[in-house]
């Protein structure tokens, strides 16, 4: 059974502090993954996807992959209230897979 | 607009009724997935099409539910004799091609069941 765990939060953190928000996943062999923001009542919206190891960043946004420890994380810099929101890890295992595995997700609040 | 187009986005059945839920991917896109998301649960899998076939139905209750893609028109999510426990957001996605590509979601469908 593959599995995508996240703390459940909520996360709280000040305007303008750093968010680290994190997740592990169960399949070693794993090849993409992907940061969902949902804001309550409404769909998942794509935010950042990354498949290698290291850091990739857009903008306030980055996204850090260690497969050896598998282990994503998402850091949101300079928080603004307006990313309050729960925040949806999701794994693609490749090799013939074709769905997404999604985290129960992390509620975000960042206050004014 | 050329994002992923879902509708109904409200739909209120009885017990016993049936469900249909469509789905228009994305401009480009031919690859479509279905998603369900209960109550305080995570989003889960349920079917991957292309058109006019069904590549992956591995997360679909084996009764009632049906999937389709047809060469022409929307996705269809169908949902026989539905009851209570069907009630959820009803998500559907999008991507390029159908392997490691990004998915983008659209508005999804919220299904209650009276």
């Amino acid at each position: 059974q593959k599995e995508v765990e996240q703390n459940s939060g909520p996360l709280s953190v000040p305007e303008g502090a750093i968010a680290s928000l994190n997740c592990t996943y169960s399949d070693r062999g794993s090849q993409s993954f992907f940061w969902y923001r949902q804001y309550s009542g409404k769909s998942p919206e794509l935010i950042m996807s990354i498949y290698s190891n290291g850091d990739k960043e857009d903008g306030r946004f980055t996204a850090q992959l260690n497969k050896a420890s598998q282990y994503v994380s998402l850091l949101i810099r300079d928080s603004q209230p307006s990313d309050s929101a729960t925040y949806l890890c999701a794994v693609h295992s490749g090799a013939g897979s074709y769905q997404l595995t999604f985290g129960k997700g992390t509620k975000l609040s960042v206050i004014p | 607009n050329a994002g992923v187009m879902q509708n109904p986005r409200h739909l209120v059945r009885r017990r016993g009724q049936e469900a249909r839920l469509r789905c228009s991917p994305m401009k480009g896109h031919s690859h479509v997935y279905w998603y369900r998301q209960l109550p305080e649960e995570g989003l889960k899998f349920m079917v991957y099409l292309q058109k006019e076939n069904i590549i992956d139905e591995s997360g679909m209750p084996k009764e009632r539910f049906s999937a389709e893609f047809p060469k022409e028109g929307p996705s269809i999510l169908r949902i026989q004799q539905v009851v209570r426990g069907d009630s959820a957001a009803y998500f559907c996605a999008s991507s390029l091609s159908g392997s490691r590509d990004e998915q983008y979601f659209g508005p999804g469908t919220r299904l209650t069941v009276t």
